[in-house]
């Protein structure tokens, strides 16, 4: 079983601040790891994904994240945000089996809103 | 590549009638997902298909059915809506591992369903 959460289903910044999307997870298997980015009225974007080796990733648009397996972590950050950054983020997991492949159907969490002010 | 598309984009049904919602992929992708999106909630799973001639349930599947019609197209079809499927509808299509092995979903622009 494995489910994610997402603390704060509302995040407000500034335009320059830290962007910080908080990520937790739990998977009784080893986890593949993902950040979606869902911009009004349009599908789901991937925005960066974690597999195996280097724990920080990058991802499209500035955006990075470390996946800290002590903690069961997978916490999104930007250093300076954007206006155009301002959409709804989704952390979901994947889990693995014994042969290591996934499984392939993610668990999401429920979604954090960043709002950006100028 | 259009990637995923989907059909209707828009639609309206009263309570009882019944609706195909459509889905396609052009990237030779083997597995194919149908998920709801609610406030608040996330993206819940209602079907997926591994493989072509295979389905199975989700997390939410109930009030829906299925049809992996070929390796192309995954149809969701709600024989008697009611208002509590009210929602906002994902296909998602996922393509082989390749050398990552991660398995990352490719999605379609939605399908925005209200129940009267």
């Amino acid at each position: 079983a494995q489910s994610v959460t997402q603390l704060g289903s509302h995040v407000s910044v500034s335009e320059g601040a830290l962007v910080l999307l908080r990520c937790n997870y739990s998977s009784s298997v080893p986890p593949y790891l993902f950040w979606y980015v869902q911009y009004p009225n349009q599908g789901l974007q991937l925005l960066l994904k974690y597999t195996t080796g280097a724990t920080l990733v990058k991802g499209i648009n500035g955006f990075e994240a470390e996946f800290k397996k002590s903690e069961t972590s997978f916490h999104l950050t930007k250093p300076s945000a954007h206006m155009s950054d301002a959409a709804e983020y989704f952390c979901a997991v994947s889990g693995q089996n014994a042969g290591g492949t996934s499984y392939g159907k993610l668990t999401f969490g429920q979604g954090t809103i960043l709002t950006v002010h100028p | 590549n259009a990637g995923v598309t989907q059909t209707p984009k828009f639609q309206v049904l009263k309570t009882g009638q019944s609706m195909t919602l459509q889905c396609a992929q052009d990237m030779n992708h083997n597995s194919m997902y149908w998920y709801r999106q609610d406030p608040g909630m996330g993206l819940r799973l209602i079907y997926y298909s591994a493989s072509e001639g295979t389905t199975d349930k989700g997390e939410v599947p109930n009030g829906y059915n299925v049809s992996r019609l070929n390796k192309r197209e995954f149809s969701l079809r709600l024989e008697s809506a009611a208002p509590s499927q009210t929602s906002v509808y994902f296909c998602a299509s996922r393509g082989p591992p390749g050398r990552s092995r991660s398995y990352e979903q490719y999605f379609g622009p939605g399908t925005r369903l209200t129940v009267t």
